[in-house]
């Protein structure tokens, strides 16, 4: 099973910072990572593909790197409705792992 | 456009089966040849993934969940359904299914709360 180690648990920004949050995969698992936006009571939004690709209709801030092991979401010149809950999904091999997630804040 | 929505009581008894149904509009199950599945969220923690299915029936379960999950998927009714057997209180949460894309899990339905509780 791989395991994905995700990191901040909680961080806060304030409008126009740039913010990044990390997964860590326990293995190799090449670039099959989505990252998701969540907002409270709602379902999660697909945010990027295949650890770099953003999903058409997310705002060019977000982005993502990494290959293998080490995965990034970048948001840079963050505006206040980026509040939210963001986590990754290896899907790489089964079972299907998540990272813990991370709760942004927007001061 | 594709839409899910996920479908079953919202209170299941200790020691039942949880039964959820996702029902699926505008593409089809047969078309893809990724996986459809299920997914559970408890406040304040990570998503935790359930189980797949493939449109050919078959189907990955989370060795966590494996022994009390089936997963089936019916092509007809364009349709996949969730089992989850003899549940506890520490299996109230929020239930998705999700619909790939590019990729697994690309689209996630609205979800549905389920309370296990007597």
């Amino acid at each position: 099973e791989t395991t994905v180690t995700q990191s901040p648990a909680f961080m806060s920004a304030t409008p126009g910072d740039k913010v990044s949050i990390s997964c860590k995969a326990s293995q190799d698992i090449d670039d099959d990572v989505n990252w998701y936006q969540q907002k409270p009571g709602e379902a999660p939004i697909f945010i990027i593909q295949e650890a770099t690709t953003l999903i058409p209709g997310i705002p060019p801030r977000f982005s993502g790197s990494g290959y293998g092991t080490d995965f990034t979401l970048t948001i840079n010149n963050i505006e206040s409705e980026d509040a939210a809950y963001y986590f990754c999904l290896q899907h790489d091999n089964f079972p299907l792992t998540f990272g813990q997630g991370t709760k942004l804040e927007i001061k | 456009q594709l839409q899910l929505q996920e479908l079953g009581p919202g209170l299941v008894k200790p020691s039942e089966t949880l039964s959820l149904t996702c029902s699926v509009s505008g593409g089809s199950i047969s078309n893809s040849r990724f996986h459809w599945g299920w997914i559970r969220q408890t406040p304040g923690k990570g998503p935790e993934w359930i189980g797949s299915v493939y449109y050919t029936g078959r189907t990955y379960y989370n060795p966590s969940l494996k022994s009390r999950v089936t997963i089936s998927v019916d092509t007809s009714k364009n349709q996949f359904s969730l089992k989850l057997r003899s549940v506890t209180a520490t299996d109230t949460a929020v239930y998705y299914c999700a619909a790939p894309t590019v990729t697994p899990l690309g689209l996630w339905g609205k979800g549905i709360t389920v309370i296990v509780s007597s």
